[in-house]
């Protein structure tokens, strides 16, 4: 089936520091893979997106790649701020873009000290 | 920018009771709307989807006559947890999905269920 692992948090860095959140998918077909970020007290918004093999989202400063030969979509940021403290789920939609059946991973709580 | 509220955004409630929990879309309106439910430490899980007018569709292993949800209208979309159990407590998310084949999800802020 369809799934999402991403790595359990917290992650605290400091300010300015490479921010890496690993997540890798099993799926059938050909899905699109999304990063949302939920700032505290807000809903999930979506941080960036990638609909097929080699594409890389971008947003922000924080880029993610569709890795097929890995099923994975690594989320990265250069330089991490105290702003970008927040919840990121990696998530997939198995029906090639459509974003009704998003299949999500736990969160990783992103803690940036100053 | 678009913007689903979501009410309460946390609720206390004794066992056996019934609780609403309110999604609102508030500058479009959204034809079809999602519950998500999320356990600690866990994926956020699809519920149920509603499509304003008809009869919402559950899936695999949710009880539709517990957690009943309502589309009565293209910006309101209503969920009640009936006869609550401490194992239904929760965090619960809507999202909603704007009309005329836009393909963008907005998602409440989430609600915050503590059965006692």
């Amino acid at each position: 089936g369809n799934s999402v692992t991403q790595m359990e948090g917290p992650v605290t860095l400091s300010e300015e520091a490479f921010l890496t959140i690993n997540c890798t998918y099993t799926a059938t077909g050909y899905p699109s893979l999304f990063w949302y970020v939920q700032y505290p007290g807000e809903g999930l918004q979506l941080l960036l997106k990638a609909t097929k093999a080699d594409d890389k989202g971008s947003n922000k400063g924080f880029e993610a790649t569709y890795r097929k030969e890995t099923t994975s979509f690594h989320l990265e940021k250069g330089s991490v701020q105290v702003s970008d403290s927040a919840v990121y789920f990696c998530a997939l939609s198995p029906y090639g873009g459509a974003t009704n059946k998003l299949i999500f991973g736990t969160g990783t709580l992103l803690a940036v000290q100053p | 920018g678009a913007v689903v509220s979501q009410h309460p955004s946390w609720v206390i409630c004794k066992s056996g009771t019934s609780v609403k929990i309110e999604c609102r879309s508030l500058d479009f309106q959204a034809t079809t709307m999602f519950w998500y439910r999320q356990f600690p430490k866990q994926s956020l899980m699809l519920m149920a989807t509603s499509n304003e007018g008809s009869k919402a569709t559950y899936e695999q292993g949710v009880e539709k006559d517990k957690f009943l949800i309502n589309h009565a209208s293209l910006t309101l979309s209503t969920l009640t947890v009936t006869s609550a159990h401490p194992e239904d407590s929760s965090f619960y998310i809507c999202s909603a999905q704007q009309g005329g084949g836009a393909n963008v999800l907005t998602f409440g802020a989430g609600s915050r269920l503590t059965v006692l």
